[in-house]
């Protein structure tokens, strides 16, 4: 069935470093590609997404490109802040279930100053 | 506010007793989710309404679980006779676009239950 799967953390960067969270993905076709955020004590929210292969979405210096040949949508920043600090998670809608979105893991991500 | 509410933020009850769980969704959004987060787990899908339709509840885990939405707005997640393994954060979200292809979900804090 359709899925995502993240890279496994904790994640602990110091400040200014490159980031990187891995995500792949199983899926029918060429589904939407999102990436949610949840820093502590909120609830999650839409980071940025892309709709359709080689779509880069961007949002707060964060990129991810919709890559089909590699089934990948990696979340990147080239510098990271202490404000950065959060649990990242990809998601993607099952197929023949547009109104249902599934979660990878999560990454938790610290950012020391 | 502006935003999805959720009540209790904080639940601790013991096994075997029933507890339910409130959503507040943004007003005007005709889809509602719930979701439930386990810890070092992603988010598992509960189930979904979408205006006047049929809810889809096919994530329920079992028949202890329920859902209801009045007025095609607050939402009430029930759990009954609940176990140590119904401890989890549960999260509502909702929607105002049915495709998820274009759309988002907007996600209320959280009821974080604990069964002792």
């Amino acid at each position: 069935g359709d899925s995502v799967t993240q890279m496994e953390g904790p994640v602990t960067l110091s400040e200014e470093a490159f980031l990187t969270i891995n995500c792949t993905y199983t899926a029918t076709g060429y589904p939407s590609l999102f990436w949610y955020v949840q820093y502590p004590g909120e609830g999650l929210q839409l980071l940025l997404k892309a709709t359709k292969a080689d779509d880069k979405g961007s949002n707060k210096g964060f990129e991810a490109t919709y890559r089909k040949e590699t089934t990948s949508f990696h979340l990147e920043k080239g510098s990271v802040q202490v404000s950065d600090s959060a649990v990242y998670f990809c998601a993607l809608p099952i197929s023949g279930s547009a109104r249902q979105l599934t979660f990878g893991s999560g990454t938790q991500l610290t950012v020391l100053p | 506010g502006a935003g999805v509410s959720q009540s209790p933020s904080n639940k601790v009850t013991e096994k075997g007793k029933d507890v339910e769980l409130r959503c507040d969704p943004i007003s005007g959004h005709t889809a509602l989710y719930w979701y439930r987060q386990s810890l070092g787990q992603g988010l598992e899908f509960l189930i979904y309404f979408q205006g006047n339709s049929a809810p889809d509840k096919s994530g329920l885990p079992s028949d202890r679980f329920s859902a209801e939405r009045t007025g095609g707005s607050v939402s009430t997640l029930t759990i009954q006779r609940t176990q140590q393994e119904d401890s989890a954060v549960y999260l509502c979200a909702s929607s105002s676009q049915t495709e998820l292809r274009t759309g988002e979900l907007f996600f209320g804090e959280g009821s974080r239950l604990t069964v002792l």
